[in-house]
């Protein structure tokens, strides 16, 4: 079975202030990494994803996220958040050749100006 | 524009009384699922199917039902609604083929209450 977790449900920062948000995944074959952004009121977006290659993807609104394989992660990065970054943050997995996504319980990120 | 769209984008019943959210995708797009999301839980995947008249439960396929007769339509059947299964209900499409590097697209979500 295959499962995410993020570690923080709620997340207050400051304008300007560097965030991390951390996902880590159980599954032990070859997998996929997203993340999604839904802001309020809105459907899932796509922020980033990891298939193959640079460890290291670089999504939209200057996100970033970094995958360790050998710690099962895949924590989601931006130097500086802007008021606008307020939004629920989904990490999510897709294993094993399958179609259908895996996700975390998502994290709450609220950004105070 | 591609796109997956749903209906009714909200919707407020009363237990008992049988409804169906509709979902439809324009991208010729093999597999389909549907979502619930609720606070603390994230997105649950209820049921999902991998072409035309193949279906499979997912995660938390009680109290819900789908067909799948035509490739862009995934309708999700509630056949007697219950207060727990009010809920944000995403539809979702991707080309499938397992182990291909496409994405997933999500419809607007459907806010479905049940009194």
């Amino acid at each position: 079975a295959q499962s995410v977790s993020q570690h923080n449900h709620h997340v207050i920062l400051s304008e300007a202030a560097s965030l991390e948000l951390g996902c880590n995944y159980s599954y032990g074959g070859t997998v996929n990494l997203f993340w999604y952004v839904q802001y309020p009121g809105q459907h899932l977006q796509l922020l980033l994803k990891y298939f193959s290659g640079d460890p290291l993807v670089k999504g939209i609104k200057g996100f970033e996220a970094e995958f360790i394989k050998s710690k099962f992660s895949f924590n989601l990065r931006k130097p500086s958040v802007q008021w606008s970054d307020t939004a629920e943050y989904f990490c999510a997995l897709r294993g094993g050749g399958a179609d259908g996504l895996t996700f975390g319980k998502g994290t709450h990120l609220i950004i105070q100006p | 524009e591609a796109q997956v769209t749903q209906n009714p984008r909200y919707l407020i019943t009363v237990t008992g009384k049988k409804l169906t959210v509709t979902c439809s995708q324009n991208m010729n797009h093999e597999y389909m699922s549907w979502y619930r999301q609720d606070p603390g839980l994230g997105l649950r995947q209820i049921y999902y199917s991998m072409n035309v008249e193949v279906t499979d439960k997912g995660d938390v396929p009680e109290g819900y039902k789908v067909s799948r007769k035509e490739k862009r339509n995934f309708p999700l059947i509630l056949e007697s609604p219950s207060p727990n299964q009010t809920s944000l209900y995403f539809c979702a499409s991707t080309r499938g083929g397992g182990g291909s590097t496409d994405t997933q697209y999500f419809g607007p979500g459907t806010r479905l209450t049940v009194l």
